[in-house]
């Protein structure tokens, strides 16, 4: 079972910052924090990933609190494409198998 | 940027077939992966691979196979399809390289249904 919480669901308007939040209270020294997105009908796209401290790449930007119990997405500038189930993922760095993925926040970004 | 390629969108096949699932990457990856995904359920593990000619169980083998005959290929076997085999099928790869903290890269998935 997922090791993460991330509300069901959230709104953005298009052009504005999407802030994704994800707790992940029982997280390890070991364990990195991924996140992926499905849009509809497609597999699962890497996003971004990180172990303490902040990432950021061309597509998102991610903040990981100083006790890393709980991390936060940011998509700076939203657009209609990003719509989708953004999934947070707890993992340990040394078991490439371990992709446990929960129910996600079903992200939605308007006109 | 990675590719990793299956070989149906669709497939829809009868109970009691033999069906096969391709996937392949392109990025000389190690690691492969078959999960299936469910509605209300995530994505389970079915089987992975970390080399050639090898393979491992993940968390709901039964009713499936695996091969690995070449590094870039992968593919999932269910040998007398079931009903309850209809469902999104995702293939995913993954390097070990830089110590493991490598992300796994999915296809887009078959979508199969069993009559």
């Amino acid at each position: 079972d997922a090791k993460t919480t991330q509300p069901p669901s959230m709104d953005c308007a298009e052009g504005r910052a999407a802030n994704l939040p994800c707790n992940h209270s029982t997280i390890s020294g070991n364990e990195y924090v991924y996140w992926y997105r499905q849009i509809h009908s497609q597999g699962p796209q890497y996003i971004i990933h990180g172990l303490k401290n902040n990432e950021t790449n061309e597509m998102a930007s991610l903040i990981i609190t100083e006790d890393r119990k709980s991390s936060t997405l940011i998509l700076p500038h939203a657009t209609l494409r990003d719509t989708a189930v953004y999934y947070c993922i707890v993992r340990p760095r040394y078991n490439n198998n371990d992709m446990r993925f929960g129910a996600g926040t079903r992200l939605t970004v308007k006109p | 940027d990675v590719k990793v390629t299956q070989s149906s969108r669709y497939l829809v096949k009868r109970t009691g077939e033999k069906v096969f699932l391709e996937c392949v990457q392109d990025m000389d990856h190690e690691n492969m992966f078959w999960y299936r995904q469910d509605p209300g359920l995530g994505l389970r593990l079915i089987y992975f691979s970390y080399d050639v000619k090898m393979k491992e169980k993940g968390d709901i083998p039964e009713g499936y196979s695996v091969s690995r005959e070449k590094k870039e290929r992968f593919s999932l076997i269910l040998e007398s399809a079931s009903t309850n085999q209809t469902s999104m099928y995702l293939c995913a790869s993954s390097s070990t390289r830089q110590g493991g903290n490598q992300p796994q890269h999915f296809g887009d998935g078959t979508r199969l249904s069993i009559l």
